[in-house]
C-alpha cells in the first residue's frame, strides 16, 4: 500500500509565528488535499490543489502540490489561537479513485 | 455551520442493541461516505456511495450495514457492536466526480458499552 507521512506530529509555536507542515509519499497523486479539525467537530477543508507546482492561498493559508505530484506542504503565517486544531493532508491516489487517504496529522498549539 | 448534518451527536448503546446513524446534505453532492475516526487517529475510510450504489466497502465487518436511501440522505445501521467500536463516526460528501473534495459532517460520538 501507500506510504504517506505527514511531518511535523506537533507543534508548540508562539502567536504571530509562522508554520509549516508537509507530506510526503513513494506514491503519485494526482489531487491534494488540506483539512482542518477541531476537538469534537468533523474535517473542514482549507485548501484543494490539483495540478503539479500549484501554490494555492487561503488569507494565511498557503499550500503548494510538490513538483513530482508526491509530495505537499501547508503554511499559516503570522498564526493566532483559532489556528490550534490538527491539520490533515488528504492526497487522492489516481483518476477513477473515491478513495481519499488522510496523513497522520499535525497537532498544532499556539501559545498567545 | 457545516452542510452536512448528522445526527445523534452521541449516541452510547450496549453489545446487544440495534441502532442507526444518520445523514444528510442538500448540496447535491452524488457521493457520499462513512468514516471512522478513533482518538488520536486520522479518518479511516468504511463506505462509499456513488450515485446511491455502494462503490467501496472497505472491508468493513458485517455488523456495520449502510444504506443510501436516496442521494441526500445517508444510514449507518448498527448491530451487536463491540467496545472496540466506539469512536467518531464521519458523514461526508462530495460532488461525485473523481478526485473532488469531501465535506464532513460533525460525526456521531458512539460509545459501545
Amino acid at each position: 500500500g501507500q506510504q504517506l507521512n505527514q511531518s511535523p506530529q506537533s507543534m508548540f509555536i508562539q502567536e504571530g509565528e509562522d508554520v509549516s507542515m508537509n507530506c510526503t509519499s513513494s506514491s503519485i497523486f494526482n489531487t491534494w488535499l488540506w483539512y482542518k479539525q477541531d476537538p469534537g467537530e468533523g474535517p473542514v477543508l482549507l485548501i484543494a490543489l490539483y495540478k503539479a507546482g500549484e501554490l494555492t492561498s487561503n488569507g494565511r493559508l498557503t499550500a503548494q502540490f510538490g513538483i513530482t505530484r508526491k509530495d505537499s506542504f501547508l503554511n499559516i503565517s503570522a498564526s493566532i489561537p483559532s489556528d490550534v486544531g490538527i491539520y490533515f493532508c488528504a492526497p487522492y491516489s489516481g483518476a477513477g479513485s473515491y478513495q481519499l487517504t488522510f496523513g497522520k496529522g499535525t497537532k498544532l498549539s499556539v501559545i498567545p | 455551520d457545516t452542510e452536512v448534518t448528522q445526527t445523534p451527536k452521541h449516541l452510547v448503546m450496549g453489545m446487544t442493541n440495534k441502532k442507526s446513524l444518520k445523514c444528510e446534505q442538500h448540496m447535491g453532492h452524488r457521493a457520499m461516505y462513512w468514516y471512522k475516526q478513533k482518538a488520536k487517529k486520522p479518518p479511516e475510510l468504511m463506505f462509499v456511495y456513488s450515485y446511491e450504489k455502494l462503490s467501496i466497502n472497505e472491508s468493513v465487518p458485517s455488523r456495520f450495514s449502510p444504506e443510501c436511501p436516496n442521494s441526500s440522505l445517508l444510514n449507518l445501521h448498527l448491530h451487536a457492536l463491540q467496545p472496540e467500536d466506539s469512536a467518531l463516526y464521519l458523514c461526508a460528501s462530495s460532488e461525485g466526480n473523481h478526485n473532488s473534495p469531501l465535506h464532513f459532517g460533525n460525526g456521531t460520538r458512539l460509545t459501545v458499552t
